[in-house]
């Protein structure tokens, strides 16, 4: 099992270029969600979804869209990237059943220039 | 709305000793979940402990246990017979217990050194 996976791990993007961050997990799990760590923060909710076909939006979720494309993947884009938006991305997921620990991947560092 | 409060930026601690990380928070609810999560450099997020609301007995993993105090809000995470490994960030968290996944609450978290 590879667990949650995210490509890419490094992005670099200027302002105003758009982006797709992938995330896919294989422990049959039903919710995905995306966070964003910034320097002396903790990790804040961008947007997730309870089930496939259902998204939500989180804490933070300007300038942000996701998509739930099946069971398995959850991706988060970015149409006009700014330098605010300059963050490591983490996406995570949970059964949502017996055990609501949530699981996450190795992150994406993303700086827009 | 849930708040969840590290007030130690920065702790240290010598190798073998035992630390205690604070951790309290805001909430309503009665039914939920409360998380230890660790971040060593390698920037993975790694589950320490977890506790359910519900649950008097506090939750001990190897040589990470919890004080959980529900009337005072209060969740603090002890480390024994502390590693060089150990070091790295230490985030608490709140969960919502649902069947629809709610989602985490972190606080800003505890940068942890041990020393040798």
């Amino acid at each position: 099992n590879a667990g949650v996976t995210q490509t890419p791990k490094f992005q670099v993007l200027k302002t105003g270029q758009s982006m797709t961050l992938q995330c896919a997990q294989d422990m049959n799990h039903n919710s995905m969600y995306w966070y964003r760590q910034d320097p002396g923060m903790g990790l804040r909710l961008i947007y997730y979804s309870a089930s496939e076909g259902t998204t939500d939006k989180g804490e933070v979720p300007n300038g942000y869209n996701v998509s739930r494309l099946n069971k398995r993947e959850f991706s988060l884009r970015l149409e006009s990237a700014a330098p605010s938006q300059t963050s490591v991305y983490f996406c995570a997921s949970t059964w949502s059943g017996r055990t609501d620990t949530q699981y996450f991947g190795p992150g994406t560092r993303l700086t827009v220039l | 709305a849930q708040t969840v409060t590290q007030s130690q930026p920065e702790m240290s601690v010598q190798e073998a000793e035992t630390v205690t990380l604070s951790c309290t928070y805001d909430t309503s609810e009665n039914n939920y979940y409360l998380f230890w999560y660790k971040q060593p450099p390698s920037r993975q997020m790694i589950l320490v402990i977890r506790q359910e609301a519900y649950k008097q007995q506090n939750a001990t993993e190897n040589r990470f246990s919890v004080n959980f105090q529900k009337a005072a809000k209060s969740f603090s995470l002890k480390i024994s017979d502390s590693q060089l490994g150990d070091t790295a960030m230490y985030f608490c968290a709140f969960m919502k217990a649902s069947n629809s996944g709610y989602a985490l609450n972190f606080g800003k978290g505890t940068s942890l050194l041990v020393t040798p």
